[in-house]
């Protein structure tokens, strides 16, 4: 069965304390892995696609990674504006299959 | 580029009345529409995927003469929920894709729909 597995369910940082997010996923033909940030009330919001192994991209303070299991959405010196949750989906046919999501929460 | 707009933004209504919600890509053509429930503190749940022209493909335990899908265009899909009750209220999220399969989902601000 197709499954996303987000860890942590809550992170909370002091701001500029990097951390790092974990998605790991099982699915049998992998066509995509998207991360999307959402804020409480609206919908998410694109931030990366990564299709294989090894591929990383960078927006701003975040990063993504992926490997054959899993992938990381790496935070760098955060800042309050970064709380939100952030959510890991792949696409395993026409669908997207999401996790629970990580609430991170930055204070200053 | 890449906006998704829906309509309303929330909505109350009573018990056994029926709801229209609109989406809307505005800069693109989206060949392929998506919807989407969410419940607090939970993930978002596929309920259908509609494609122009084409009936919509439902999700494995959602009542398709429940949630009536219409995608008229290609920048326009509709969900009804018909004889709401209490138990649809729910943050209900469109999304739009352009192109090939492998391309990225944008979605919608999303609808609150809140039944009496």
């Amino acid at each position: 069965e197709d499954q996303v597995t987000q860890s942590p369910e809550a992170l909370r940082l002091q701001e500029g304390e990097s951390s790092s997010l974990n998605c790991s996923y099982t699915v049998s033909g992998l066509r995509g892995l998207f991360w999307y940030r959402q804020d409480p009330g609206k919908g998410p919001e694109f931030l990366f696609t990564l299709y294989s192994a090894g591929e990383e991209k960078e927006k701003e303070r975040l990063k993504a990674t992926l490997t054959k299991k899993e992938s990381f959405l790496h935070i760098t010196a955060p800042k309050p504006e970064d709380s939100a949750t952030y959510l890991c989906a792949v696409q395993a046919g026409a669908a997207l299959i999401f996790g629970k999501g990580t609430t991170l929460s930055v204070s200053s | 580029g890449a906006v998704v707009s829906q309509h309303p933004s929330w909505v109350i209504c009573k018990s056994g009345t029926s709801v229209k919600i609109e989406c809307r890509s505005l800069d693109f053509q989206a060949t392929t529409m998506f919807w989407y429930r969410q419940f607090p503190k939970q993930s978002l749940m596929l309920m259908a995927t509609s494609n122009e022209g084409s009936k919509a493909t439902y999700e494995q335990g959602v009542e398709k003469d429940k949630f009536l899908i219409n995608h008229a265009s290609l920048t326009l899909s509709t969900l009804t929920v018909t004889s709401a009750h209490p138990e649809d209220s729910s943050f209900y999220i469109c999304s739009a894709r352009t192109g090939s399969a492998y391309n990225e989902q944008f979605f919608g601000p999303g609808t609150r729909l809140t039944v009496l």
